[in-house]
C-alpha cells in the first residue's frame, strides 16, 4: 500500500521555540492534509491543503504543499505548552486517507 | 453541536466475547469510516461506507464487522476471530474524499 514517511518520529523541544516536521511520499498525491491528536482524543484537522506549492496558515501553524506534490511541511511558531501531541499527516487515495505515523511533539515549558 | 459521539469511552471485555462499538455523526456526511490505531502507531481503517448499506473493507477488516442501515451511524462489531483487539479505536466522517472529522475515540481492552 501507499506509505507516508513522517519526521522526526518524536521532537523535544524548548517552549518558545520553532518547530519544523515533514512528510514525504514515493507518489504523487494531490491531496494532504495534517492532523493533531492529543493524548486519549481523536485527530483533529488542522490544515488542508489542494494545490502544489500551495502555503497556507492557520494561527501559529503554516502548511506547504510541496512542488513535486510528493511531500508537505508542517511549521509551528513560538511553541506552547498545549502544543504538545501527535502530529499526522495523510493524503488521499481514492475514498480513502492514508496516515503517516506521526510526530510526537513534546514542549518543555 | 454537529459532531461525531463514539460511546463508550473505555470498554472492557472477556476474550471469546464479541463487542460494538457505536458512533453517530449528525454532520449529515455520506461517508463514515473506522479506524484502529496500536501505541506509537499511524492509523490503519478497518471498514469504511460511503452510503447507506454499502460499505468496504479497509486493510485491516479481518476479525471486524459493520453495517450501515442509517445515514448517521456506523457501528463497528469487534469478532472473537479478531486476535488482537485491544487497541484504540476512532470513528470518522466526511463529506467529501478528503477532509475526515474523528470522535473522541473508544479505548477498547480484551482480557
Amino acid at each position: 500500500g501507499q506509505q507516508l514517511n513522517q519526521s522526526p518520529q518524536s521532537m523535544f523541544i524548548q517552549e518558545g521555540e520553532d518547530v519544523s516536521m515533514n512528510c514525504t511520499s514515493s507518489s504523487i498525491f494531490n491531496t494532504w492534509l495534517w492532523y493533531k491528536q492529543e493524548p486519549g482524543e481523536g485527530p483533529v484537522l488542522l490544515i488542508a491543503l489542494y494545490k502544489a506549492g500551495e502555503l497556507t496558515s492557520n494561527g501559529r501553524l503554516t502548511a506547504q504543499f510541496g512542488i513535486t506534490r510528493k511531500d508537505s511541511f508542517l511549521n509551528i511558531s513560538a511553541s506552547i505548552p498545549s502544543d504538545v501531541g501527535i502530529y499526522f499527516c495523510a493524503v488521499s487515495y481514492g475514498n480513502k486517507l492514508v496516515f503517516g505515523a506521526g510526530t510526537i511533539l513534546r514542549v518543555k515549558s | 453541536d454537529g459532531g461525531i459521539t463514539q460511546s463508550p469511552k473505555y470498554l472492557f471485555r472477556k476474550e471469546g466475547q464479541n463487542v460494538t462499538l457505536s458512533c453517530e455523526q449528525n454532520l449529515n456526511h455520506d461517508a463514515m469510516y473506522w479506524y484502529r490505531q496500536d501505541p506509537g502507531q499511524g492509523l490503519r481503517l478497518i471498514y469504511y461506507s460511503q452510503i447507506v448499506n454499502d460499505f468496504q473493507k479497509g486493510d485491516i477488516a479481518e476479525g471486524y464487522s459493520v453495517s450501515r442501515e442509517k445515514k448517521e451511524s456506523f457501528p463497528l462489531t469487534v469478532t472473537s476471530a479478531q486476535k488482537n483487539p485491544t487497541a484504540f479505536y476512532l470513528c470518522a466522517s466526511s463529506q467529501t474524499n478528503y477532509e475526515q472529522y474523528f470522535g473522541p475515540g473508544t479505548r477498547l481492552t480484551v482480557t
